[in-house]
């Protein structure tokens, strides 16, 4: 089973709008990880939050970690067409230091 | 400094064959992860691989083996291949492994007839 999972699983927005996506996890985490994939590409690190952080920044992206809810969130401020990808999150569970498990995924679009 | 790159890019293979992708991780970085990635599954993580040993394993069958040479870099292997196994093959690597980011290839994608 999915240790991540993404919410919502697809998200159309005008260019200019913010866009927020959520993560969802099972067990504990050294940390979380957000990437981004542009059609059949390999996969893009935007931001790793290890566990004892509560937000970070990063250019337009803001990341944002509640480990006692175990839930993350990914906003992307004011958003533009090239932005039109899709984002997993993915996470390092404490038991295991070798091992990161991606989310399904949330599919961006945003519309010029 | 140059990218994770993996060989081929595209692969088209039968059913029954067998078929070994190739990753060159970034210089420096000791740990290889490798992922399938389908539309239906997601990214399925296979094993990821830290100075010629195998660290981890996911939940896939015994075709699916993969190595480490003294340079890091790292081949996967898939025998007697089935229709299911057509996906995107990604290579990932990092300095030490899964409390650092990840740096992704552009994949292999293989199609099985």
């Amino acid at each position: 089973s999915q240790q991540g999972e993404e919410d919502p699983q697809a998200l159309s927005i005008q260019e200019g709008e913010n866009a927020t996506m959520n993560c969802s996890y099972k067990t504990s985490i050294n940390n979380l990880q957000w990437y981004r994939q542009n059609s059949g590409r390999g996969l893009v690190h935007l931001i790793l939050i290890r566990s004892n952080e509560r937000e970070k920044h990063s250019g337009r992206l803001r990341v944002t970690l509640d480990t006692s809810k175990k839930s993350s969130s990914l906003l992307i401020t004011a958003s533009r067409a090239a932005d039109t990808a899709s984002y997993f999150c993915a996470t390092a569970m404490k038991t295991s230091y070798d091992k990161v498990i991606f989310g399904p995924g949330t599919s961006l679009s945003v519309i010029p | 400094k140059a990218g994770v790159t993996q060989t081929p890019r595209y692969l088209i293979k039968t059913r029954g064959q067998q078929v070994t992708l190739s990753c060159s991780p970034i210089s420096g970085h000791r740990s290889v992860s490798w992922y399938q990635q389908t539309p239906g599954q997601g990214l399925q993580f296979l094993f990821e691989y830290f100075s010629e040993t195998q660290r981890n394993k996911g939940n896939f069958p015994g075709r699916f083996s993969g190595r480490q040479f003294s340079n890091s870099r790292s081949e996967m292997n898939v025998s007697t291949l089935e229709l299911g196994d057509s996906a995107l093959y990604l290579c990932a690597s990092s300095l030490e492994g899964a409390n650092e980011k990840l740096f992704f290839g552009s994949g292999t994608q293989l199609s099985v007839l």
